[in-house]
């Protein structure tokens, strides 16, 4: 069993603070790295697929760093709004089989 | 159109019963999912299939048997359902193994 780890846990930021979480993998083996956003009662949507050490994606607010060498992965939210509250999920990919994290539930305090 | 519909969206039953949940993807992807959500809100895999063949098939109760007809469904039968088996299950699919995945909406088990 892959160890895909994920903190904090959670998190409470105000309304315009800027913030980050970690997705933690092992270091062999990276075939790719998935963020997904999962609101409360939705089912859980992509964020962002990140294949290569020292990728950096972004979408409106939210980026993206990967280093595959020390396995790990930052996910930024940038003047975080009310909106942004939801778990964020990182998925390690070694090959064929997805290795979720625990997820990190953020929510954003009007 | 929904890309990944899953059929209930909620189910309530009594203990013993069988039940089906049914997911459907419009997307043309080869591979389809089947995960449990735990009470630590945890995505465990239960079965994958790529092209209506079986290619993950986790420790899961033999009571849980997945039915996959063709490449754009896959079927979650659960006999004797019991009081633990209460929980939000997800179908997925992904183009192919380890491309991203497309959700679905989830279903609500509870098992009384």
């Amino acid at each position: 069993i892959l160890n895909v780890e994920q903190s904090p846990q959670s998190l409470h930021v105000q309304e315009g603070d800027s913030t980050n979480f970690t997705c933690s993998f092992p270091s062999s083996n990276f075939y790719a790295l998935h963020w997904y956003r999962w609101e409360t009662a939705k089912s859980p949507e992509a964020l962002f697929v990140m294949t290569l050490n020292g990728d950096e994606k972004k979408k409106g607010r939210i980026s993206a760093t990967l280093n595959t060498k020390e396995g790990y992965s930052y996910l930024y939210i940038k003047g975080s709004q009310p909106e942004d509250s939801a778990t964020y999920l990182c998925a390690f990919v070694p090959g064929n089989q997805f290795y979720f994290g625990t997820g990190t539930s953020l929510t954003v305090i009007p | 159109d929904t890309a990944v519909s899953q059929t209930p969206k909620y189910l309530v039953t009594q203990m013993g019963n069988d039940k089906s949940i049914k997911c459907e993807q419009n997307l043309g992807h080869d591979t389809m999912y089947w995960y449990k959500q735990d009470s630590k809100k945890f995505l465990k895999i239960m079965f994958s299939y790529n092209n209506k063949e079986l290619i993950i098939n986790e420790t899961v109760p033999n009571r849980f048997s997945p039915k996959s007809p063709d490449k754009a469904h896959l079927n979650l039968h659960i006999n004797s359902l019991e009081l633990g088996d209460s929980a939000v299950y997800f179908c997925a699919s992904s183009q192919r193994q380890g491309a991203g995945y497309t959700f679905g909406s989830g279903t609500r088990l509870t098992v009384v």
